[in-house]
């Protein structure tokens, strides 16, 4: 079994659907890296969360270290939201260990 | 926020070649990079952990002499793909951190597009 899984694996939606992509893992963390990757392959951090929630704009990243899930919320969805989200889980000097990723597609 | 530059984007060379791959951190010091492959459709692989001044740690399977690491300063970490050969082909990426920043997250380069024909 996978350390760190995430679900949905594909996801497609009409624009201003509201997303949830999960990420749950099996392992003690520090704190765990919600990512995106655009096609181009530019990966950038989105959120690092250890507990609770954390908000950005139309994203929304919460926690539960205890359940050991984290979940990535996109509100209003937009066609540019559309790329592969990676839940990335932070642990021993700071090396990442990542999911598989979702990827996300918005249709206008 | 903090940038890392990767340079360069994409390559196209010739079997034998070898290529060198920087990762700068233009506004923090980077004590420690990571190098990452990447195949088409598949998550992130840790190749391996660079922090300035000391050896690189390879990831088990990953070969040190056929992927050079260096680190030589707070702002600069190369990948050289030494004699490369069409089974290197991939898309690599750094990223960078401080390791008295803990609570900051890693960021990213852009990533390099490695085509050996």
């Amino acid at each position: 079994k996978n350390e760190v899984e995430q679900s949905p694996q594909n996801l497609t939606a009409q624009e201003g659907e509201f997303i949830t992509i999960n990420c749950s893992y099996s392992v003690g963390i520090s704190a765990l890296h919600w990512l995106q990757q655009h096609p181009g392959g530019g990966i950038v951090s989105l959120f690092m969360l250890s507990s609770g929630k954390k908000k950005h704009g139309r994203l929304i990243a919460t926690i539960n270290i205890q359940e050991k899930h984290s979940s990535l919320h996109i509100t209003a969805s937009h066609p540019r939201d559309s790329a592969v989200y990676i839940c990335a889980l932070i642990q021993g000097a700071q090396k990442l260990v990542f999911g598989q990723g979702t990827r996300l597609t918005i249709n206008p | 926020g903090a940038v890392v530059s990767q340079h360069p984007s994409w390559v196209i060379c010739k079997s034998g070649t070898s290529v060198k791959i920087e990762c700068r951190s233009l506004d923090f010091q980077a004590t420690t990079m990571f190098w990452y492959r990447q195949f088409p459709k598949q998550s992130l692989m840790l190749m391996a952990t660079s922090n300035e001044g000391s050896k690189a740690t390879y990831e088990q399977g990953v070969e040190k002499d056929k992927f050079l690491i260096n680190h030589a300063s707070l702002t600069l970490s190369t990948l050289t793909v030494t004699s490369a050969h069409p089974e290197d082909s991939s898309f690599y990426i750094c990223s960078a951190t401080n390791r008295d920043r803990t609570w900051q997250p890693q960021h990213f380069g852009d990533g390099t597009r490695l085509s050996i024909l």
